[in-house]
């Protein structure tokens, strides 16, 4: 069973528009939720995190929110750019290795 | 700054085959983690290692995979006999900060391909 779903395989922008990619989890004792970033042939790269005593985390262009309520965060980016086109992972933990989604694709068309 | 090493970037080989995968982590870095990735699962964890030492190896698919860590700086991973159903991207991951979660610092990986 999966913890982690990232149920967009893909994602298709335009420059310069909001990008919103979403992540729901099961497990309600994760505590510490990341986004990474992955391009193709590279390894993935850390992109911000957020803490569940938090609601938002913003970083520059990056902003994620988190409902744990819901079980649900999503990862903001905007402007989008080109640049940004990659494979998002949503991961959360509970003092334990990251449990990974199965990623998003985001382009982002110029 | 060196980040994660791994080689081979690309492994094809065929089934029966032994395969080994190898990975430097961060200098310093007390955790060391062993995902694959696939289409169909994304990125799972097989083992990890927390100053040397296996911690949880429950993702490891069978037997046929193992993996080693004698010292700091180097661990492997080897599949042994390999089959098609191997093939993916194996990553190798290090951090430090006295918790295994965190932010994890990958390598380019390993690409597998099992004919």
């Amino acid at each position: 069973d999966q913890q982690v779903k990232q149920n967009s395989p893909s994602l298709s922008v335009q420059e310069g528009r909001i990008s919103i990619l979403n992540c729901d989890y099961t497990n309600s004792m994760f505590d510490y939720f990341l986004w990474y970033k992955k391009y193709p042939a590279e390894g993935p790269t850390f992109l911000i995190s957020i803490s569940s005593i938090k609601d938002k985390n913003e970083d520059g262009r990056f902003t994620v929110f988190l409902n744990k309520s819901a079980k649900h965060l999503s990862l903001h980016i905007v402007p989008s750019q080109p640049g940004d086109s990659a494979v998002y992972f949503c991961a959360a933990s509970r003092n334990t290795p990251l449990v990974f989604g199965k990623g998003t694709r985001l382009s982002v068309i110029a | 700054d060196a980040g994660v090493i791994q080689s081979p970037r690309h492994e094809v080989t065929e089934m029966g085959q032994e395969v080994t995968l190898r990975c430097k982590p961060i200098s310093g870095h007390d955790y060391l983690f062993w995902y694959r990735q696939t289409m169909m699962r994304g990125l799972e964890l097989l083992i990890y290692f927390n100053n040397n030492v296996p911690i949880d190896d429950s993702g490891m698919p069978e037997d046929r995979f193992s993996a080693k860590m004698p010292n700091a700086s180097f661990s492997t991973l080897k599949i042994q006999p390999s089959e098609p159903r191997d093939s993916a991207v194996y990553f190798c991951a290090s951090t430090s900060g006295g918790r295994a979660a965190g932010e994890l610092f990958f390598g380019e990986g390993s690409r597998l391909t099992v004919l």
